[in-house]
């Protein structure tokens, strides 16, 4: 595909349960981010990759929150034991480089809804 | 935590009218991107300026960026209806990676 593919576009689950959201970034890139966007609000920082490794994951709020990226292209983000505090929009984005010398390119993102 | 914040918060304006958003900072930074968003979809970029640039053109964008006030402006001249659509500044602080986005303003362009 030619952009930043987000699966699911929607997701409802139950407080308490465990919930997998899929990032496919931009062939080739190698930089992948993870944002989380409430309505009204601008997008928050959760996690960066570069290649494989979480080169930066201090927007991770607790550590109900995990994120992989085991072969340096698809991630997931893993949240356990949600909250209803977690429902947001959740924003993949990859570059082809990162650290600012090339832009983000966003997906659609997973609305999460936890009830 | 949010770096950036713009200003205004909201903006309604006649199709053809210019349209200027302010985005101030915190924080060092290596450089300063915009970023659009449409309801309902992801962000795309726009354009990035660096901190040892005052001024970028593209097309009907004009930013600028003024290190010294740590603040930056968006200029949409001539502007479209399909202009309407949230716009982030984001910036990348020289003490790390990420890419931290402001709270953004609503832009609403009536034909």
């Amino acid at each position: 595909g030619a952009g930043v593919s987000q699966t699911p576009s929607n997701k409802v689950t139950e407080k308490g349960k465990y919930v997998e959201l899929r990032c496919d970034p931009i062939s080739g890139h190698t930089a992948l981010y993870w944002y989380r966007q409430s309505l009204g609000q601008g997008p928050e920082f959760l996690i960066y990759f570069q290649g494989t490794g979480a080169a930066d994951d201090s927007g991770l709020p607790n550590d109900r929150f995990f994120a992989v990226r085991p072969e340096g292209s698809v991630s997931t983000l893993k949240i356990q034991r949600t909250e209803r505090g977690d429902s947001a929009v959740y924003l993949c984005a990859s570059s082809l480089t990162g650290r600012g010398r090339s832009p983000l390119h966003f997906g659609n993102g997973t609305r999460l809804t936890v009830t | 935590s949010q770096q950036g914040e713009e200003d205004p918060q909201a903006l309604s304006i006649q199709e053809g009218e210019n349209a200027t958003m302010n985005c101030s900072y915190k924080t060092s930074i290596n450089n300063l991107q915009w970023y659009r968003q449409n309801s309902g979809r992801g962000l795309v970029h726009l354009i990035l300026i660096r901190s040892n640039e005052r001024e970028k053109h593209s097309g009907r964008l004009r930013v600028t960026l003024d290190t010294s006030k740590k603040s930056s402006s968006l200029l949409i001249t001539a502007s479209r209806a399909a202009d309407t659509a949230s716009y982030f500044c984001a910036t990348e602080e020289t003490s790390g990676s990420r890419l931290t986005f402001g709270e953004g303003t609503q832009l609403t362009v009536n034909p």
